[in-house]
């Protein structure tokens, strides 16, 4: 079946330093994949999703790689805002089917 | 646009007694899904719409649980004789089309359940 693991439930680092959040995820078929953003006492919202060519998706400095050959689509920025501090959802996705959320990585940015 | 709109935002409710969640999902939207939200689970999927008919409810609690999505403007959660263990923050998101696998979804405040 569809599923998708992300490693770290609590991940915190200094303002400045890179951010990589993990993701990877299980399907038998060639899906779509999405990461999602709650910023505190708001909803989740759409941060970005894998594209069918296979560009690289990125905004607001972040940026994430879909890799099939590991099933990974792991979340980078460069260097990390004190407003990045969210809890952020790795999901998944194919065709005429839910969508499929991971446990979620809690990023905690300190100054 | 006003967004996915959930009422009530926060609802208590005594052990026993139920409860009904609503959502109105954004104009146009054709899909509406309801996921339930713990510190501990994380998003749970629970059912999801397509132009108003159930499509998969294969996370819905067999017993209690039930949802409907009467006309294409709202769909309700009504949870019976509500215990403990299902105080959580439910969330309804809707998306222009379900068919479409990378369309994304529109997700609401939610409605925080505390049961008493």
């Amino acid at each position: 079946g569809d599923s998708v693991t992300q490693t770290e439930g609590l991940v915190t680092l200094t303002e400045g330093l890179p951010v990589m959040l993990n993701c990877t995820y299980q399907s038998t078929y060639s899906p779509f994949l999405f990461w999602y953003v709650q910023h505190l006492n708001e909803a989740p919202k759409l941060l970005l999703k894998s594209f069918t060519d296979n560009k690289r998706p990125e905004h607001q400095g972040f940026h994430a790689t879909l890799h099939k050959s590991s099933s990974s689509f792991h979340l980078q920025k460069s260097s990390a805002q004190l407003s990045d501090s969210a809890l952020y959802y790795c999901a998944l996705s194919h065709s005429n089917n839910r969508i499929f959320f991971g446990d979620g990585t809690q990023l905690v940015v300190k100054p | 646009n006003a967004g996915v709109i959930q009422t009530p935002r926060h609802k208590v409710t005594g052990k026993g007694q139920e409860a009904t969640l609503w959502c109105e999902p954004i104009s146009g939207h054709s899909a509406v899904f309801w996921y339930r939200q713990t510190i501990v689970q994380g998003l749970e999927f629970l059912t999801y719409f397509r132009n108003q008919a159930p499509i998969d409810d294969s996370g819905m609690p067999k017993e209690r649980f039930s949802a409907q999505m009467p006309n294409q403007s709202h769909s309700t959660l009504k949870i019976q004789s509500t215990q403990p263990q299902d105080s959580a923050v439910y969330l309804c998101a809707s998306s222009l089309d379900s068919s479409v696998s990378n369309e994304r979804l529109f997700f609401g405040h939610g409605t925080k359940l505390s049961v008493l």
